[in-house]
């Protein structure tokens, strides 16, 4: 069974960039990754998705290399609201046959002011 | 708000007891997804279902079932419950046309049980 790989947690000083790198082995060739955002108490919420290569949108960036083996989450100027956990997903075949979804564990960011 | 409803907010039973916890999707949306959220495991998928048919199954135990009605809202029915089904029951829906990992998901504000 495939899955996917994120540092448990990370700190960062407000106004600075951060980057979260999720690994996903075998994952399926038409499968996208897409990342979620979640705060204590609160169902997770869509931040980004992609194929390969780069994403950008207003509050993100998504790099996702030519092997599509992992993929990398870019916060730009995080400040104090941006303190939750953020978990990658993506579809995952298992030996079977059928198809199933695969989140992270998720990685708990702090910003620091 | 993400435009799915979840009911109740808050759940109380004891061992061995059977719940289900209900899930309204956004309008229009044809898919429903089930996750469990518990402080050891993470967010972990349970099953999907499109349309009122099973599309995906995660790691949902025996002991738990689902299903999705005409109206398009789902329930998920968990029974002999024990300590460790205690979590956050998160319910989330999308569009349902695209493949699960090009889906966006956009997830209730979640069933907080406590089984004692």
């Amino acid at each position: 069974l495939a899955k996917t790989t994120q540092p448990i947690s990370m700190d960062s000083y407000e106004g600075q960039e951060v980057n979260i790198t999720c690994s996903h082995n075998n994952i399926a060739t038409n499968d996208y990754i897409t990342w979620y955002q979640q705060f204590p108490s609160q169902g997770p919420r869509f931040i980004i998705q992609g194929y390969k290569t780069k994403v950008t949108n207003e509050v993100a960036s998504l790099f996702i290399p030519a092997d599509r083996k992992s993929s990398t989450l870019s916060l730009p100027r995080v400040s104090l609201s941006d303190t939750a956990v953020y978990y990658c997903l993506v579809g995952d075949i298992r030996g079977a046959g059928s198809y199933q979804l695969t989140f992270g564990k998720g990685t708990k960011l702090s910003v620091i002011p | 708000d993400s435009g799915v409803t979840q009911t109740p907010k808050h759940l109380i039973t004891a061992t061995g007891q059977r719940v289900t916890l209900r899930c309204s999707p956004r309008s229009g949306d044809l898919s429903v997804y089930w996750y469990q959220q518990s402080l050891d495991q993470g967010l972990q998928f349970l099953i999907q279902y499109y349309n009122g048919e099973e599309r995906a199954k995660g790691n949902i135990l025996e002991r738990f079932s689902a299903q999705q009605f005409p109206d398009l809202h789902s329930e998920l029915n968990l029974s002999s419950l024990e300590l460790g089904d205690s979590a956050l029951y998160f319910c989330a829906s999308s569009v349902g046309t695209l493949r699960l990992a090009e889906e966006t998901q956009y997830f209730g504000p979640g069933t907080r049980l406590l089984v004692l």
